[in-house]
């Protein structure tokens, strides 16, 4: 299985600064198609997960332009350029390339 | 609205089944891959099982393979899990979910959550 690896794993920021979550893959996410299907998640306090990120960069309907996703073959990225109150919670990293599909271990966002 | 609602969830011992269902509404069921996911108290995601549009392809994860099943029914817009076997490390919040790879539609139901314990 592919596996995924997030740091850090706890990241405490201030409200209106950015913050950084970095995902690295065992083996590439590259398809044969030339897509990369890396996705991330968000999962506030007591909530059903939700996805903001698909295939590395492209943000799900609805969701801030303040997120942000890059990175290509094992090194991925997700970005906030602002911090709100809001984003508190867990962020996980998926691959969406290999069966089975594969989490990160989850970074948990708190407000400083 | 896209809904996804689970139920079927509750207390087991080890060694029995449960079969899970989700009603979906909202969109377009026949048209998708549908998906179960789980999540143990406290812990991370996990990935259980894929079902492709007609049901002719199924995936697993290698640890549920032969004891879960995953089934569905496109004219009542329904989705399944079988669950048999189940072992003490198989308690955590079920989540349905509709998903494409490659385009934004991603949604989670509310989960159900199956305890196994004797």
């Amino acid at each position: 299985d592919v596996v995924m690896t997030q740091s850090p794993l706890s990241l405490p920021v201030t409200l209106g600064q950015p913050a950084s979550i970095s995902c690295r893959s065992s083996q590439s996410l590259l398809d044969s198609d030339g897509s990369t299907f890396l996705s991330w998640f968000q999962q506030r306090p007591g909530q059903s997960p939700r996805r903001l990120i698909y295939k590395v960069s492209n943000r799900d309907s609805g969701v801030p332009d303040r997120f942000s996703g890059s990175g290509s073959g094992t090194d991925f990225t997700l970005n906030i350029s602002r911090v709100e109150a809001e984003d508190v919670g867990v962020y996980y990293c998926r691959q969406g390339t290999h069966w089975p599909w594969t989490f990160g271990q989850g970074t948990r966002l708190e407000i400083k | 609205e896209v809904q996804l609602v689970e139920s079927g969830g509750g207390l087991v011992q080890p060694g029995g089944s449960l079969r899970l269902s989700c009603a979906a509404s909202g969109f377009s069921f026949s048209n998708y891959w549908m998906s179960w996911a789980r999540q143990a108290p406290g812990k991370g995601l996990e990935w259980v099982a894929n079902i492709r549009q007609d049901g002719s392809e199924e995936q697993y994860v290698d640890s549920m393979r032969g004891r879960f099943t995953i089934s569905r029914d496109n004219p009542k817009n329904s989705l399944y899990l079988q669950m048999n076997s189940l072992r003490v490390d198989d308690t955590a919040v079920y989540y349905c979910v509709t998903t494409s790879r490659g385009h934004s539609h991603d949604y989670w139901g509310q989960g159900t959550l199956v305890t196994v314990s004797s």
